[in-house]
C-alpha cells in the first residue's frame, strides 16, 4: 500500500517557468513531510521540508504547498533552471511511539526535464 | 569534512553469498536509516537504528540484518536469504526529531 503517491513519472518544464510537483498521502498521521532532489547513482539531498500546522514553506526558488484536508503537497519551483533536472522524491514522517527519529516514508519520484 | 560514506560505490557477488555494505557517518547523529532503491520505486526503509545497540525493522527487512555497536557505524548485511538483492542501497542518519536525514551516496549490489 502506497502511502504517499507521486502520480506523475515524469514532468518537462521549459526554462525559466514554473515547474509544479505534486505528492499525495494518505496516512492522516503523517504530520511532517519533505522534498529530496535526486541525481542518477548518487544519495538524495534535501530541499526543504514543512510541517503540518504551516500550510506554505518557502526557501528561495523553492515553495512547499501543504493542503492537510485535502492531503496533498505540491513544490514549486520558480524559476527554473537546467540544474534542476533530476527526480524528486516527496517524503512524509510520523512521530514514533518511541524514541525521537524520523522515520520517511518516500514516494516514487518524478523525473523532472528543464529544458533551454 | 561532515557527511556520510558508503562503500563500495558498486558490488557484485554471487547469489548465495552474504554481502556486508558499509556504512560510516561523522555527524555524530543519534539516527541512522538503511533504504532500497529499485528501479521506477521510492526508497523503501530497511532496518533503522535510533542509538547504538538498537535496531528495528522498517518495511522490508527480510533477508537483511544490521548492527550499531558505534554511533558512527551501521553496516547492512545482505543475506543469502534476500529473495532479490540486486538493487541500489541507501545509508542515511539524522540528528533525530524532525531534522531532515542525510544521505550517503550509495552502493549499488548485484547479484549474479
Amino acid at each position: 500500500d502506497q502511502q504517499v503517491k507521486q502520480n506523475s513519472p515524469s514532468l518537462s518544464v521549459q526554462e525559466g517557468r514554473i515547474s509544479i510537483l505534486n505528492c499525495d498521502y494518505t496516512n492522516s498521521m503523517f504530520d511532517y513531510f519533505l522534498w529530496y532532489k535526486k541525481y542518477p547513482a548518487e544519495g538524495p539531498t534535501f530541499l526543504i521540508s514543512i510541517s503540518s500546522i504551516k500550510d506554505k514553506n518557502e526557501d528561495g526558488r523553492f515553495t512547499v504547498f501543504l493542503n492537510k484536508s485535502a492531503k496533498h503537497l505540491s513544490l514549486h519551483i520558480v524559476p527554473s533552471q537546467p540544474g534542476d533536472s533530476a527526480v524528486y522524491f516527496c517524503a512524509a514522517s510520523a512521530r514514533w511511539n518511541t524514541g525521537t527519529a524520523s522515520k520517511l516514508t518516500f514516494g516514487t519520484g518524478t523525473r523532472l526535464q528543464v529544458t533551454l | 569534512d561532515g557527511g556520510i560514506t558508503q562503500s563500495p560505490k558498486y558490488l557484485f557477488r554471487k547469489e548465495g553469498q552474504n554481502v556486508t555494505l558499509s556504512c560510516e557517518q561523522n555527524l555524530n547523529h543519534d539516527a541512522m536509516y538503511w533504504y532500497r532503491q529499485d528501479p521506477g520505486q521510492g526508497l523503501r526503509l530497511i532496518y533503522y537504528s535510533q542509538i547504538v545497540n538498537d535496531f528495528q525493522k522498517g518495511d522490508i527487512a527480510e533477508g537483511y540484518s544490521v548492527s550499531r555497536e558505534k554511533k558512527e557505524s551501521f553496516p547492512l548485511t545482505v543475506t543469502s536469504a534476500q529473495k532479490n538483492p540486486t538493487a541500489f542501497y541507501l545509508c542515511a542518519s539524522s540528528r533525530g526529531g524532525r531534522d531532515e536525514a542525510f544521505f550517503g551516496q550509495g552502493t549499488r549490489l548485484t547479484v549474479v
